[in-house]
């Protein structure tokens, strides 16, 4: 988990609420990915960013927005169009878009988000 | 579109015995194949990657990888079990070309090695 942080550690969220979930490297990596984790269903892909000030959608990214105005931060904001937020959510970094055999993605120890 | 399997989500072992972690794979293309570990509430770590070259790969903590492109697998193995890597094994894939460095992963293999 060394070079990315992510908090807190633990989260709850009221009906109604937007919560925003921090994410922050030290790694000089370009890229940032936001997974979230249920049991049994593996790791989805959120959002994902390849250079600052731009991003993309994963594969369940309604309910959730991002922003990257900095390279070392990615912060995931859980809105409340989001009906079912209880999750464990994990960010991710790699050096760079290029798909190359260094691209190896480095975890953070994740978010867990309860809803209230 | 890419996809993992893991068709055991749970695998017994006795501390000593082999270990064995299947994982099978859907690529339009040659894939890059990695293994993650996760201990329970903690993000995950890398283990191993696939890329190119020697079909086995040889990774932390005394973890190997078999790819086998005829079979489309990546298994996991270790040749004795201990205690300590009982947690949870994900398989991830990645096409090498375009796809933005995205990782699909498979659903998770819980190892539970027991004396």
């Amino acid at each position: 988990d060394g070079g990315i942080t992510q908090s807190p550690k633990y989260l709850f969220r009221k009906e109604g609420q937007n919560v925003t979930l921090s994410c922050e490297q030290n790694l000089n990596h370009d890229a940032m990915y936001w997974y979230r984790q249920d049991p049994g269903q593996g790791l989805r892909l959120i959002y994902y960013s390849q250079i600052v000030n731009d991003f993309q959608k994963g594969d369940i990214a309604e309910g959730y927005s991002v922003s990257r105005e900095k390279k070392e931060s990615f912060p995931l904001t859980v809105t409340s169009a989001q009906k079912n937020p209880t999750a464990f959510y994990l960010c991710a970094s790699s050096v760079g878009t290029k798909a190359g055999a260094k691209n190896i993605q480095y975890f953070g120890a994740g978010t867990r988000l309860s809803v209230l | 579109a890419q996809s993992v399997a893991q068709p055991e989500d749970q695998v017994n072992v006795a501390e000593g015995n082999p270990l064995t972690v299947k994982c099978t794979y859907s690529v339009s293309g040659n894939p890059y194949l990695f293994w993650y570990v996760q201990y329970p509430n903690r993000g995950l770590q890398f283990l191993l990657k696939y890329i190119t070259g020697d079909n086995l790969v040889k990774g932390s903590y005394g973890f190997e990888a078999e790819f086998n492109k005829s079979q489309t697998s990546f298994h996991l193995k270790k040749p004795s079990a201990l205690v300590s890597d009982s947690a949870l094994y994900f398989c991830a894939v990645r096409v090498p070309t375009g796809g933005g460095n995205k990782l699909t992963f498979g659903t998770g293999t819980q190892l539970k090695v027991e004396l």
